[in-house]
């Protein structure tokens, strides 16, 4: 599995944003994509997961409402969006494959390699 | 705040072996599988231990992982010089929901 990311945004804040991850070598529709947040310096957050063939998605309650999750299967690819960016919003986010062993064993195991979202006046 | 508690950083000569500890608060309590990633530095984080102790297939059998309850732990033996870099924990608050630990910065003295 490969999970490829688009490239670095730098946005103003109340702009409108969409950064992508694209998926390649497995079963699209079957399996869970999550995304994770990592402000610089800081740790790894979980903002919210999808599983595209059903279109049914899961956020993290510290994002809910501040973030979208959705996905086209035609183009195997997922997608975060905001509608007003915050400069709170600066972080590198990843994307990473679900991988299920049972109903509370999931793990993610191929990560793309990061977009860099900068949110500055 | 994370629910899962590791050591903020941990340090050894080469050669040497390490461990990092895991620990679930009580909001967290499930006792579920505890997973762990190396993120070198300017790069993506990489699953290094799933299910607790399992290896990917590619990951040198000196990183080994263990859980007992709601405590895990991630031991690298013969410590490396390309070991040096960030390390997490995380596992599952329900189905669906993951939780990261702080995260342990190895130093290679």
């Amino acid at each position: 599995a490969q999970m490829v990311q688009s490239g670095a945004e730098v946005k103003k804040p109340g702009d409108l944003l969409k950064i992508s991850c694209q998926g390649s070598g497995y079963s699209f529709t079957s399996q869970w994509i999550a995304w994770v947040r990592q402000v610089p310096g800081k740790g790894l957050e979980w903002v919210g997961s999808i599983l595209p063939g059903e279109n049914r998605m899961r956020y993290n309650s510290s994002f809910q409402g501040q973030v979208t999750i959705s996905a086209d299967k035609s183009i195997t690819t997922t997608f975060l969006r905001w509608s007003s960016l915050r400069a709170s919003d600066t972080a590198m986010y990843y994307c990473a494959r679900v991988q299920t062993g049972s109903q509370f064993d999931r793990w993610l195991d191929s990560w793309g390699q990061g977009t860099l979202v900068i949110v500055s006046s | 705040q994370s629910v899962l508690t590791q050591p903020p950083s941990v340090s050894g000569t080469p050669g040497q072996r390490v461990t990092i500890s895991c620990s679930e608060s009580a909001s967290n309590i499930g006792g579920h599988p505890v997973h762990w990633f190396q993120q070198l530095p300017g790069t993506a984080p990489k699953l290094l231990i799933f299910s607790d102790d399992r290896r990917p297939s590619g990951v040198p059998d000196r990183f080994s992982g263990s859980r007992s309850g709601t405590s895990a732990s991630l031991a690298i033996s013969g410590l490396q010089s390309e070991d040096e870099a960030d390390y997490y924990c995380a596992t599952l608050r329900d189905t669906l929901t993951f939780v990261f630990g702080s995260g342990t910065r190895v130093t290679v003295l």
